[in-house]
């Protein structure tokens, strides 16, 4: 099956400055890499998304980098806001029958006033 | 709100005791998901139903028993559980196509807790 590494599993930084978050996955044929916020209390949330067709998509603030050769992807937040403390989850399309996600560990991001 | 709602939001519950978790999707999706969260751990995959039907079952205890009555609904049957099972379970909804996986609208989770 597939296997998704995420790193770091905490990360701070100053307000306004970027974060970023970077996974790993073992399964070639993984197409599609979404990432997740989950804040206190709250279920995981959809914030960007990017399949193997593309190497980079951009949501105002938010970017998702892949790089479909090495396995590896990641999550850039530019200008960091307080709002922005929450973790974050990656997650990779598992390629069986029912189009599954595996999810790394989680990044607990926290955004220092 | 996500459309994806899920009661009881916590739980509290013996060794003996038989209770159950319901989720309830409003985005006509044709898929639905129980995830296990623990703390310090990747989400874990339960179940996957398909249009009613169990898809998946990723190697769950016995003691957890799902239920799919149509394509809106979603349950988890517990009964004789372990403390280690304590942990947030999520339900999640997704529109299933031949195109590839789509995003997927959690709930807010149940936390459970089994003394």
């Amino acid at each position: 099956g597939e296997n998704v590494e995420q790193h770091p599993s905490t990360l701070s930084v100053q307000e306004g400055d970027s974060a970023v978050i970077k996974c790993t996955y073992s399964d070639s044929a993984s197409n599609y890499f979404p990432w997740y916020k989950q804040e206190l209390g709250k279920g995981p949330q959809l914030i960007i998304d990017i399949r193997s067709n593309v190497g980079e998509k951009k949501d105002q603030r938010i970017a998702v980098t892949l790089n479909k050769t090495a396995k590896h992807f990641s999550l850039h937040i530019t200008e960091t806001q307080p709002e922005d403390s929450a973790v974050y989850f990656c997650a990779a399309e598992f390629s069986g029958s029912a189009r599954q996600l595996t999810f790394g560990s989680g990044t607990q991001l926290t955004v220092l006033p | 709100e996500t459309g994806v709602t899920q009661t009881p939001r916590h739980l509290v519950m013996g060794m003996t005791n038989k209770k159950s978790l319901k989720c309830e999707q409003h985005l006509g999706h044709n898929a639905m998901y129980w995830y296990k969260q623990s703390a310090k751990k990747p989400l874990e995959l339960m179940f996957v139903y398909n249009f009613k039907e169990q898809t998946e079952n990723n190697s769950v205890p016995s003691r957890f028993s799902p239920e799919c009555p149509n394509s809106s609904h979603l349950f988890l049957h517990l009964h004789t559980l372990q403390p280690e099972d304590s942990a947030l379970y999520l339900c999640a909804s997704s529109q299933q196509s031949g195109q590839g996986a789509n995003e997927q609208f959690f709930g807010p989770g149940t936390r459970l807790t089994v003394l």
